[in-house]
């Protein structure tokens, strides 16, 4: 059973910086191109960003409200999955979600997710 | 960035009910498109992608139809598990936007 945990998430000031991660297991974790998700209080989901497998080349990218705050990065040995937060603002404020990028005969979609994390920016 | 724009945004309806939800993009998008079951405190769950194939676990009262720039979601007869929030999402171009979910309640 593929399982995805987030963690990391809290309080923190504007301006801030937090990590969140997220382990997963039940999967072949270098093959899962990974993606976070986020959904603000009272609103919808929306896409943060996602990274490659590292066969594809391990890029990122990115929504453009987080762009040059936010980075994603990867570790296989590990089964983990990173969101490095900085420059936080309070319309950060959402639970963070984890979830695989998943395609079959050239579709994709977000089939495995996490729980998710609560990320509150304020002062 | 390609919009998504579901109708309606809220829905009340009955245990047994047939629903549609409607998704529309502001720009062709063949197929890529999925849709998505939100429940408080709960993680999303994938119930459709490519438009119209059921994920593998999901219920057959579930089914998605269209491409191009229109798409529905139908509940054919609504469960008491089915109230909650729908999301459709487009996979077609980056950034994959999320419509901004229809709010499925009990009459």
């Amino acid at each position: 059973e593929v399982q995805l945990v987030e963690s990391g998430g809290g309080l923190v000031k504007p301006g801030g910086s937090l990590r969140l991660s997220c382990a997963a297991s039940g999967l072949t974790f270098s093959n899962a191109w990974m993606t976070w998700v986020r959904q603000a209080p009272g609103k919808g989901l929306e896409w943060v960003g996602h990274i490659k497998i590292k066969a594809d080349g391990g890029t990122t990218d990115y929504a453009a409200p987080v762009k040059g705050r936010f980075s994603i990065s990867r570790d296989d040995s590990k089964n983990t999955l990173y969101l490095q937060m900085n420059s936080l603002k309070t319309e950060d404020t959402a639970v963070y979600y984890c979830s695989t990028l998943g395609y079959s005969s050239g579709w994709l979609y977000f089939d495995y997710w996490g729980r998710g994390t609560l990320v509150t920016v304020s002062s | 960035d390609i919009q998504l724009t579901q109708s309606p945004s809220f829905l009340s309806a009955s245990v047994g009910d047939r629903v549609t939800i409607t998704c529309r993009a502001s720009q062709g998008i063949s197929s890529y498109l999925a849709w998505y079951q939100k429940k408080p405190g709960k993680a999303p769950k994938l119930l459709i992608y490519a438009a119209s194939t059921l994920q593998s676990g999901v219920p057959s009262r579930f089914s998605g139809s269209g491409s191009g720039t229109e798409f529905t979601l139908t509940i054919s007869s609504l469960q008491p598990e089915d109230f909650a929030s729908y999301y459709c999402q487009q996979l077609n171009s980056y950034p994959y936007t999320f419509g901004q979910g229809t709010k499925l309640e009990i009459k």
